[in-house]
């Protein structure tokens, strides 16, 4: 499809271990950008990948958290060490920055649900 | 430092009632500004946008919006809603040009039939 997409939809994992997601972005959008969204709570900002410059990592909340984009495609968030806390939705969104009718309108994917166990 | 705020974090209304969400940043330069929804089992999408020009923007499904820069808000608005409407209501800044936005905390809409 032409939206979004991220993988896997859900994840539970054990305290402790390792996850990867992964986001497929909108073609030839150059922004993407990772949030977290806690259960009640707003969208909180983790990383941020603009074309080939260096991403904002301001967001992201330990440096267990880390994040990877392949030029501008595939991206993938890694969590080591999961933590109960680390349990919320994790979305991916592109955007294609300096066109008249698009600029910096976000595009968001399904969302990958992270349980921790 | 930067910071969007979200009044109301529930609100639950009759159909034809209107609506009217506050959004509130803090920031002295340039933004720009969004509402997204997010409606049950759905992905965000976007409701409205303002970047320059007419402080009253329109949106899609009779939203609208107004930009009242000596206020620092875009409040959300639509004069009658529908049980449809049910939903969650982002609003969302980007502070100057860089492309780095911050979401305010959502706002629950109900409404009733």
């Amino acid at each position: 499809g032409a939206g979004v997409s991220q993988s896997p939809s859900n994840k539970v994992t054990e305290k402790g271990k390792d996850v990867e997601l992964r986001c497929d972005p909108i073609s030839g959008h150059t922004a993407l950008y990772w949030y977290r969204q806690r259960l009640g709570q707003g969208l909180e900002f983790l990383i941020y990948f603009q074309g080939n410059s260096a991403p904002d990592k301001s967001g992201l909340p330990s440096d267990r958290f880390s994040a990877e984009r392949t030029g501008e495609s595939v991206s993938t968030l890694t969590i080591q060490r999961t933590q109960q806390e680390d349990s919320a939705v994790y979305l991916c969104a592109s955007s294609s920055s300096g066109t008249l009718y698009s600029y910096n309108e976000q595009f968001f994917g399904p969302g990958t649900r992270l349980t921790v166990l | 430092a930067q910071s969007v705020s979200q009044h109301n974090h529930h609100v639950i209304l009759s159909e034809a009632a209107s609506l009217e969400l506050g959004c509130n940043y803090s920031y002295g330069g340039t933004v720009n500004l969004f509402w997204y929804v997010q409606y049950p089992g759905q992905h965000l999408q976007l409701l409205l946008k303002y970047f320059s020009g007419d402080p009253l923007v329109k949106g899609i499904k009779g939203f609208e919006a107004e930009f009242i820069k000596s206020k620092f808000s875009f409040n959300l608005r639509k004069p009658s809603v529908q049980w449809s409407d049910t939903a969650e209501y982002f609003c969302a800044v980007e502070f100057g040009s860089w492309g780095k936005f911050q979401f305010g905390a959502g706002t629950q809409v109900v409404v009733t039939p």
